[in-house]
């Protein structure tokens, strides 16, 4: 079993639609979880940085953790085209080698106008 | 406000041929970090330094492969002797604590 697992989709969607993306984790020592977009052939761009469970909310981002599950969530709300994009979950732990995050494999977004 | 640089973007390269890909990381950001990624796949850890010093080296970083980050500024990634399974992109990123770990746009490294 891998330690982060992502659905890879594709998922394809109208525009205003909201959407949800899932990471589901296997190690508990995993306490701070990032959410990235990247777009073809770019690098992976931050969007969301957790660390509670709980709700961020940053514009029309939300990123919910949920540690007694080992699932996190992104919601996207009012999709957009340019929202089209592979949005990867990574995490990391808070000991030993906690500068190295470990990523899901990401999951392939088609907003349709 | 510049980001993150590597060069090249993109390398096409005979197998057995050595390999060169440089990275500048955001001004004053002293924590730097190699990572590779395949098509289909989620970035994967290869290495990182906190200024100067190398911290960790992966296990997926065989002998031909190098890192060096001198005086803490920009760092080199070096793959000797390429092989086919060494195509990827090769992405670095940095950070000023362990939080806000930004990427670059990657260098595309194909072996022919």
């Amino acid at each position: 079993q891998k330690e982060v697992e992502q659905d890879p989709g594709p998922l394809s969607v109208p525009e205003g639609a909201i959407v949800s993306l899932n990471c589901t984790y296997s190690n508990s020592a995993f306490q701070y979880f990032m959410w990235y977009r990247q777009y073809s052939r770019k690098g992976p761009e931050l969007l969301m940085y957790t660390y509670s469970s709980g709700n961020k909310e940053d514009g029309r981002f939300t990123a919910q953790v949920d540690k007694s599950s080992k699932y996190i969530s992104l919601f996207i709300r009012d999709s957009q085209p340019s929202d089209s994009a592979t949005y990867l979950c990574a995490m990391r732990g808070s000991g030993g080698s906690n500068y190295k995050l470990t990523f899901g494999k990401g999951t392939l977004l088609t907003v349709n106008p | 406000d510049t980001g993150v640089s590597q060069n090249p973007r993109h390398k096409i390269t005979k197998r057995g041929q050595n390999v060169t890909f440089r990275c500048d990381p955001i001004s004053e950001h002293n924590r730097l970090y190699w990572y590779r990624q395949t098509l289909g796949q989620g970035p994967e850890f290869l290495t990182y330094f906190q200024n100067e010093a190398q911290l960790e080296k992966s296990r997926l970083l065989s002998d031909r492969f190098s890192a060096e980050r001198p005086k803490g500024s920009f760092s080199t990634l070096e793959i000797q002797r390429t092989e086919q399974g060494d195509s990827a992109m090769y992405l670095c990123a940095s950070s000023l604590a362990l939080d806000l770990i930004y990427f670059g746009e990657g260098s595309w490294l194909t072996v022919v």
